[in-house]
């Protein structure tokens, strides 16, 4: 069925490099997505979120990428700090009334120091 | 300004029982959204609640009921519990409007034997 998927699992970098996690989604209609982090035992963090309307939004250190031609999503994340090291999930909120939120299997960053 | 908090933090329970885990929102906050995640999943949307009413539901089933209060706080209440519903239970919170940033709790870990 649709979900919104990772391509890959895990990613190691060294600090101080820049990371890319990706994500896919197949939904058309997904028209708002939010990055989220997650470390050990604790709940989801709000990363950074971007709407159908944009291309690219850009944090502290973080930059979210959108292409909705490919229905591809992907989160930059400036000078890698241990700190980073967590797992990533990018959520799709579906659009046509739909509430929830859609989750992949999420990308596990390991910061190499 | 308190994030979202859950209670309690763990809870074991043993095939058959029944359990209630609660949620209080973020301040300003008047929407609650139920998420379980099971391990090295991402999280799957079980049910949104607003204005003390469900108004959205996710693939499960009606073992998992809810509650929403007029100060906007939840409960999630699974009966006959299986050892499938082991899992971290998150509780979300937001401001009732389209695209809504859902800020996540702590989690509820739930074991049950």
């Amino acid at each position: 069925g649709e979900s919104v998927g990772l391509h890959l699992p895990t990613l190691s970098v060294q600090e101080g490099d820049n990371s890319i996690i990706n994500c896919a989604y197949s939904n058309s209609a997904s028209d708002y997505f939010i990055w989220y982090k997650q470390e050990s035992g604790k709940g989801p963090q709000f990363i950074i979120d971007i709407r159908s309307n944009m291309d690219k939004r850009q944090g502290q250190r973080v930059t979210v990428l959108l292409n909705k031609t490919v229905k591809h999503l992907s989160l930059q994340i400036a000078a890698t700090q241990p700190g980073d090291s967590a797992v990533y999930f990018c959520a799709e909120n579906r659009g046509a009334g739909s509430y929830q939120l859609t989750f992949g299997k999420g990308t596990k960053l390991s910061v190499i120091p | 300004d308190a994030g979202v908090t859950q209670s309690p933090t763990h809870l074991i329970k043993t095939r058959g029982q029944q359990v209630t885990l609660r949620c209080s929102p973020k301040s300003g906050h008047d929407t609650v959204s139920w998420y379980q995640q099971a391990l090295g999943q991402g999280p799957q949307f079980i049910f949104q609640y607003y204005e003390e009413e469900e108004r959205q539901r996710g693939n499960f089933p009606d073992r998992f009921s809810g509650h929403q209060f007029p100060n906007y706080s939840s409960e999630l209440n699974v009966n006959a519990l299986l050892l499938g519903d082991s899992a971290l239970y998150l509780c979300a919170s937001s401001l009732d409007r389209a695209q809504s940033l859902q800020y996540f709790g702590p989690g509820t870990r739930l074991t049950v034997l």
